[in-house]
């Protein structure tokens, strides 16, 4: 079975500094791969996926992510951070040819300092 | 854009009774999930349904749990006899059997239950 591990449970940046969260999953293959956000208040939200291909995915509001296949990772990047940005990310994992049923992370709460 | 739909956006109920949480998913989708957030924790899922039956379900979805499409828009789940451990944010998702979009699924913003 896949899981996903988030290793930050916070993260703390000031507003117009890069971002990046960490995400490490566990698969036997090359598995599907989420990024979702959540404000407060708010539901999930989708910023990027990645199902094969090019390993630098876009996403919207401005982050991208990058699947290492060596490292069994997928961290989320935002170049310049925005107070909006200040929310719940959860990284998932779902299994190729199957129910297509994402695994979460635990999420990584980003705090974000004007 | 469409969306999922979620009503209603907050419950409040007392241990023992009954509830149903309302969704109503993308109009051209054919898979419908439900998950749900206990506070501070990890997104569990619950429930899978296609072609009007449950497809999939987790260890947490036992008998005090019910889905039902009981017309071509909305998606229910019902508990049948609320714990206080039931309360959590419950997700709605949806998602298309067709094209590149197959494997995402997309949320509704979820009921916050509160069970007293």
């Amino acid at each position: 079975a896949q899981s996903v591990t988030q290793p930050d449970i916070h993260i703390t940046v000031s507003e117009g500094a890069s971002l990046e969260l960490r995400c490490n999953y566990s698969y036997g293959a090359t598995p599907y791969l989420f990024w979702y956000v959540q404000s407060p208040g708010q539901g999930l939200q989708l910023l990027l996926k990645y199902f094969s291909g090019d390993t630098l995915v876009q996403g919207i509001k401005g982050f991208e992510a990058e699947f290492k296949r060596s490292q069994s990772s997928f961290n989320l990047r935002k170049p310049s951070v925005h107070w909006s940005d200040a929310a719940e990310y959860f990284c998932a994992v779902g299994a190729r040819g199957g129910s297509y049923i994402p695994t979460f992370g635990r999420g990584t709460s980003l705090i974000v300092h004007p | 854009e469409p969306e999922v739909t979620q009503t209603p956006s907050h419950q409040v109920t007392q241990m023992g009774q009954e509830v149903i949480l309302r969704c109503v998913p993308i109009s051209n989708h054919l898979y419908f999930y439900w998950y749900r957030q206990i506070l501070g924790q990890k997104v569990e899922f619950l429930v899978s349904f296609y072609n009007n039956e449950i497809s999939e379900k987790s260890e947490i979805f036992d008998d005090q749990f019910s889905v039902e499409r009981p017309d071509g828009s909305n998606f229910t789940l019902k508990i049948r006899s609320t714990k206080l451990e039931d309360s959590a944010m419950y997700f709605c998702a949806s998602r298309s059997t067709q094209g590149l979009d197959e494997e995402t699924q997309y949320f509704g913003p979820g009921t916050r239950l509160l069970v007293l």
